[in-house]
């Protein structure tokens, strides 16, 4: 019945060391999102993949990667943790661009709270 | 720069009153906006959104109204029932070649039985 999977749902790391998060969609949506949301804030768009082009915000980190190996997968890796970067991480599809066509809005997942130790 | 804001951080009210939560936009480009709830631990929910091109639309208890003149939306929950507890964000998607939604700081919503 899940649409966006994220996995898994709480990761602890250690400073510096590399942790990848997981989001997988059953919607056959065109566009992944990955968003950082930290205590009491709102979403902040870090990335998103329109089919197999990559689209990173300008004020994203080079530590904070992203691949997209098919339709259905998107991953979120973070090359070298720091303590800023625990916070939950949110993944979203849209079958397209927004505001575009239809209704279609975006979808997110349950989320992956990273803590870094 | 463009912001999307909301005017009350927390709201509480009495199980069966109505809410209003408001949000405030600056780009006055922006033609898509969407209500999401957020629940404790969990992900954003899509509740209802609106185009620029209506003022108001209505879906099972809830409502989102949209005055372009003064840049303002509001999301209206009739008889509010304990499990609309949550956090509740606008977001506006400005056009543009861009795919992003730009979301508000959100609005923690507490109903009291």
């Amino acid at each position: 019945d899940a649409m966006v999977i994220q996995n898994p749902r709480y990761q602890v790391t250690q400073f510096g060391k590399p942790v990848t998060l997981s989001c997988s969609q059953t919607l056959n949506h065109n566009v992944m999102y990955w968003y950082q949301q930290k205590s009491s804030q709102a979403p902040k768009l870090l990335f998103h993949y329109y089919d197999k082009d990559f689209n990173n915000e300008a004020d994203t980190p080079d530590n904070f990667q992203s691949r997209r190996p098919n339709t259905s997968f998107c991953f979120l890796d973070i090359r070298s943790p720091g303590l800023g970067d625990a916070a939950m991480y949110l993944c979203a599809t849209s079958r397209d661009p927004l505001a575009r066509r239809g209704t279609d809005t975006q979808y997110f997942g349950p989320g992956t709270r990273l803590t870094v130790l | 720069g463009e912001s999307v804001g909301l005017h009350l951080p927390t709201l509480s009210v009495q199980e069966g009153d109505n809410s209003i939560i408001n949000c405030a936009y600056s780009n006055s480009a922006s033609d898509y906006f969407i209500w999401y709830k957020q629940e404790s631990g969990k992900g954003p929910q899509f509740i209802i959104d609106i185009r620029s091109n209506m003022d108001k639309r209505q879906g099972q208890r809830v409502t989102v109204l949209l005055n372009k003149t003064v840049k303002h939306l509001s999301l209206q929950i009739a008889a509010t029932q304990p499990g609309d507890s949550a956090v509740y964000f606008c977001a506006e998607e400005s056009g543009g070649s861009n795919y992003k939604l730009t979301f508000g700081k959100g609005t923690l919503l507490t109903v009291n039985p």
